[in-house]
């Protein structure tokens, strides 16, 4: 089956350090994604990595990929106020036709 | 730019009117996509337009009618909905329906509620 699997509730201090685990099931996925929705708004695509590489860095954001487990992670560096949302993670299938998003991370940041 | 435009932002509507949700991206994608997310849940693929062609159709009630009148536009026509219909209906767009690199771009999505 297509099944991606995400913890749906994960709560930082401000300055802290997030990170947001993620399983999936189609060792065929190319990409895998990392989508942020605020609340009332549409997906923010935040990184991406392809299947060949282990770590992917930009800025704050640090996504590593374990392929042989198919674990993908996110890990946000100095967490603020500002990344409360939810965080989806995503693979593509069918040839990349189709997104399977996993059912999403909440992350409360406290000050 | 990346943005993906979509109208209106909210929509109220009974169960016998008929509406159309639109969206529009001007990026050259030749792929494009209606979602439907309901409260606390993932977005689920309601359909998919490749190159002005639908090309997946997830089993979705005869109610929703995709429409693509051309490369940059998408709508979604609306009749006889149903209370259980009143979701968040997101758009998105990506360079190509297949391939590895199939990034998308998402709209900002437009509130159902049907009354």
């Amino acid at each position: 089956g297509e099944d991606v699997e995400q913890s749906l509730f994960l709560s930082v201090r401000e300055g802290d350090s997030s990170v947001i685990n993620c399983t999936y099931t189609d060792s065929s996925s190319t990409y895998l994604y990392w989508y942020k929705q605020e609340p009332g708004a549409g997906l923010q695509l935040l990184t991406y990595i392809f299947s060949n590489m282990d770590m992917k860095q930009d800025q704050r954001l640090t996504v590593l990929l374990n392929k042989k487990d198919k674990h993908l992670s996110l890990r946000i560096a100095d967490t603020q106020t500002g990344d409360s949302a939810i965080y989806f993670c995503a693979e593509t299938v069918n040839y990349g036709q189709n997104f399977v998003f996993g059912p999403g991370t909440r992350l409360s940041v406290l000050p | 730019d990346t943005e993906v435009t979509q109208t209106p932002k909210h929509l109220v509507m009974g169960m016998t009117n008929k509406k159309s949700l639109k969206c529009e991206q001007h990026m050259g994608h030749r792929a494009m996509y209606w979602y439907k997310q309901k409260a606390k849940k993932p977005p689920e693929l309601m359909f998919v337009y490749s190159y002005e062609k639908l090309s997946i159709n997830e089993s979705v009630p005869s109610r929703f009618s995709p429409e693509c009148p051309n490369s940059s536009l998408l709508n979604l026509h609306l009749h006889a909905l149903q209370p259980e219909d009143s979701a968040l209906y997101l758009c998105a767009s990506s360079p190509t329906g297949e391939g590895a690199k199939n990034i998308q771009y998402f709209g900002a999505g437009t509130r159902l509620s049907v009354l």
